[in-house]
């Protein structure tokens, strides 16, 4: 079963709004990481954020982190026709020593000029 | 090459039929880890790979799934008896360390079974 769950499921913005997308997951992690899928193919890391951490940054990409809640956040600023693609939250690593990535469902998200 | 490579980038069979997915991860990459991706769903993981052990199969849906890999170089996903369920994009991923933060995705292998 899923970790995470994203919402909106779907988000159609115009250029130059920003986009926010909601994670949430369900046990303990110790980070959090956000990426991207064009054309539902390959994943691009986007950002991670670890549990002691409430808000990242990476250029117009701001996440933050709520271990209380379990729940995370994903804000793209100022959108761009280019960021139309399907994001996802995914949690890890667990015990053992390695990245056994658990992914949500992701949202698209799409940007129209 | 500089990424992951997956071939074939699309496979068609009928059901009943083996299928074999290859993945390449980039070089050097110890850990190299197989998901798979439902249409409109997120990616489940299947198996991760330290070299060429397998410390965790738990994802495999059943035993008509395995895996191998050779070193720490290609992997062959194989899929025997296939079945419609089993249509999927099959993605993977390596990542130079196992507790490496970020994994490297290959752009997948689409399986439809007819």
């Amino acid at each position: 079963s899923q970790q995470g769950e994203e919402d909106p499921q779907a988000l159609s913005i115009q250029e130059g709004e920003n986009a926010t997308m909601n994670c949430s997951y369900k046990t303990s992690i110790n980070n959090l990481q956000w990426y991207r899928q064009n054309s539902g193919r390959g994943l691009v890391h986007l950002i991670l954020i670890r549990s002691n951490e409430r808000e990242k940054h990476s250029g117009r990409l701001r996440v933050t982190l709520d271990t209380s809640k379990k729940s995370s956040s994903l804000l793209i600023t100022a959108s761009r026709a280019a960021d139309t693609a399907s994001y996802f939250c995914a949690t890890g690593p667990f015990s053992g020593g390695y990245n056994k990535l658990i992914f949500g469902a992701g949202t698209r998200l799409a940007v129209h000029p | 090459g500089a990424g992951v490579s997956q071939s074939p980038s699309n496979k068609v069979t009928e059901k009943g039929k083996d299928v074999e997915l290859r993945c390449d991860p980039i070089s050097g990459h110890t850990a190299l880890y197989w998901y798979r991706q439902r249409l409109g769903q997120g990616l489940e993981f299947l198996i991760y790979f330290q070299g060429n052990s397998a410390p965790d199969k738990s994802g495999l849906p059943s035993d008509r799934f395995s895996a191998e890999r050779t070193g720490e170089s290609v992997s062959t996903l194989t899929i025997q008896r296939t079945q419609q369920e089993d249509s999927a994009v099959y993605l993977c991923a390596s990542s130079l360390q196992p507790a490496a933060d970020e994994q490297f995705f290959g752009p997948g292998t689409r399986l439809t079974v007819l």
